[in-house]
């Protein structure tokens, strides 16, 4: 069973261009959620999905990020026009159908994006 | 209040010694709490969950859940230089769609 996949692992991106994150949930789970990390921070909730549904999106910001999970195919976290402040760690998680005690989230190994 | 909070430390232990870590949660109605372990510049690694009030144990780890006091611990036994790292603290919200919140972590440096 494969963990959690995310790619790609680094992404290099010039300022104004548009950054595509992608994150292939483990087989069998529904929830996805991404966060942000910044070098020697914590984790930054940006987006909560459920296949074809956003669940919560309070933390990401509200222009130029948009984030999808259709019902085939991997979550996309998109960032449009990106900025050098855009550069950090994107994480996606997943876990199972949030019944009982079967929500254990497991990470990918993460998108390191460089804006130059 | 934030919903999930952990001192950000650091918490320096000798090699040997017992590490513990606390985290303290605002929802009361949460049913379910991980512990994860993330190496820096590496992605977070679950190392533990628990459901129910009382200790579990796996290995040199033992996590603690008080729901009534809302805090859970991590105690690690032995601690090992290899140990050194940010533990964060996750607890799923009461309703229907149990979203995992974490807390921001507490970095631990083990002293040899």
């Amino acid at each position: 069973n494969a963990g959690v996949m995310q790619n790609p692992r680094h992404l290099v991106r010039r300022r104004g261009q548009e950054a595509r994150l992608r994150c292939s949930p483990m087989k069998g789970h529904s929830h996805v959620y991404w966060y942000r990390q910044l070098p020697e921070e914590g984790l930054k909730f940006m987006v909560y999905l459920q296949k074809e549904n956003i669940i919560d999106e309070s933390g990401m910001p509200k222009e130029r990020f948009s984030a999808e999970f259709p019902k085939e195919g991997p979550s996309i976290l998109r960032i449009q026009q990106v900025v050098r402040g855009d550069s950090a760690a994107y994480f996606c998680a997943s876990s199972p159908r949030g019944t009982g005690g079967l929500t254990e989230a497991f990470f990918g190994q993460g998108t390191r994006l460089t804006v130059v | 209040q934030k919903e999930v909070e952990q001192n950000s430390g650091p918490l320096s232990v000798p090699e040997g010694a017992i590490a513990s870590l606390n985290c303290t949660y605002s929802d009361r109605g949460s049913q379910s709490f991980f512990w994860y372990r993330q190496y820096s510049g590496k992605s977070p690694e679950l190392i533990m969950s628990i459901y129910s009030n009382g200790d579990k144990e796996d290995g040199r780890f033992t996590a603690q859940l008080n729901k009534a006091s809302q805090y859970v611990s991590l105690l690690i036994r032995d601690s090992q230089p290899s140990d050194s790292a940010t533990y964060l603290c996750a607890v799923t919200l009461s309703g229907g769609y149990q979203k995992v919140t974490f807390g921001t972590g507490t970095k631990l440096q083990v002293i040899p």
